[in-house]
């Protein structure tokens, strides 16, 4: 498995502000995933953090919105910008290792007033 | 696209009673198919998986079962335990390292 932290845990925002949760891995992995998860539904795939080239984002999710950075194997950031209420969600990281195995990072809460 | 259908969306078992959440998948080309369990505020946890050339495999309580034919594949918890209750996500990933998609979810509650 792997080690993975994300900063800060939960965050307060005020509309119209951004964001930046870090996520940091013990190990270098090559696969990262950003996640969304509203209250009481599933994971929504954000996007796909690629180390030294431009993330791959879903359908729906534009990169002027969630800029990502994956300068290095090991730590990658989400930004949430311009943020509005409808922002408020938990984000989670995700890394791949052994070719399948997908584990998660705590997320981050965040609520926007 | 992968599209993961999972049913039910809520299930209440009484402890000691097995449960049973189903899975349905639409790209054949899945091959790797996890299962997670999430418990209130926490994140989700892999429990158990299954890869497109196994039929089934079990660990303890938990067992996974697949049918690449029909293109579903379902979890199985036996001599289920209060502390089972909790969200359980399937997930389908078409080849190593790629994304997941994921179903939406079965609200499992064990009543003691």
């Amino acid at each position: 498995s792997a080690v993975i932290s994300q900063k800060p845990s939960r965050d307060i925002c005020q509309r119209g502000t951004s964001l930046t949760i870090q996520c940091q891995v013990d190990s270098q992995v090559t696969m990262m995933f950003w996640y969304r998860q509203q209250p009481g539904q599933s994971l929504t795939l954000i996007a796909t953090a690629n180390q030294g080239s431009e993330a791959t984002y879903e359908s729906g999710f534009v990169i002027d919105k969630f800029p990502i950075s994956r300068p290095n194997l090991t730590f990658s950031t989400l930004t949430v910008s311009n943020m509005s209420p409808e922002d408020s969600s938990i984000y989670l990281c995700s890394v791949v290792v052994t070719s399948y195995e997908q584990y998660f990072g705590p997320g981050t809460r965040l609520t926007v007033t | 696209g992968e599209n993961v259908e999972q049913h039910p969306s809520t299930l209440s078992v009484q402890e000691g009673d097995s449960a049973v959440i189903k899975c349905t998948y639409s790209d054949s080309a899945s091959n790797y198919f996890p299962w997670y369990k999430q418990e209130l505020g926490k994140r989700p946890q892999l429990i158990i998986d299954i890869r497109s050339n196994v039929g089934e495999k079990k660990d303890q309580r938990i067992a996974v079962t697949l049918n690449k034919t029909a293109k579903h594949f379902s979890l199985h918890i036996t001599e289920t335990q209060p502390e089972d209750s909790a969200v359980y996500f399937c997930a389908a990933s078409v080849s190593a390292g790629n994304q997941f998609y994921f179903g939406t979810g079965t609200s499992l509650t064990v009543i003691p």
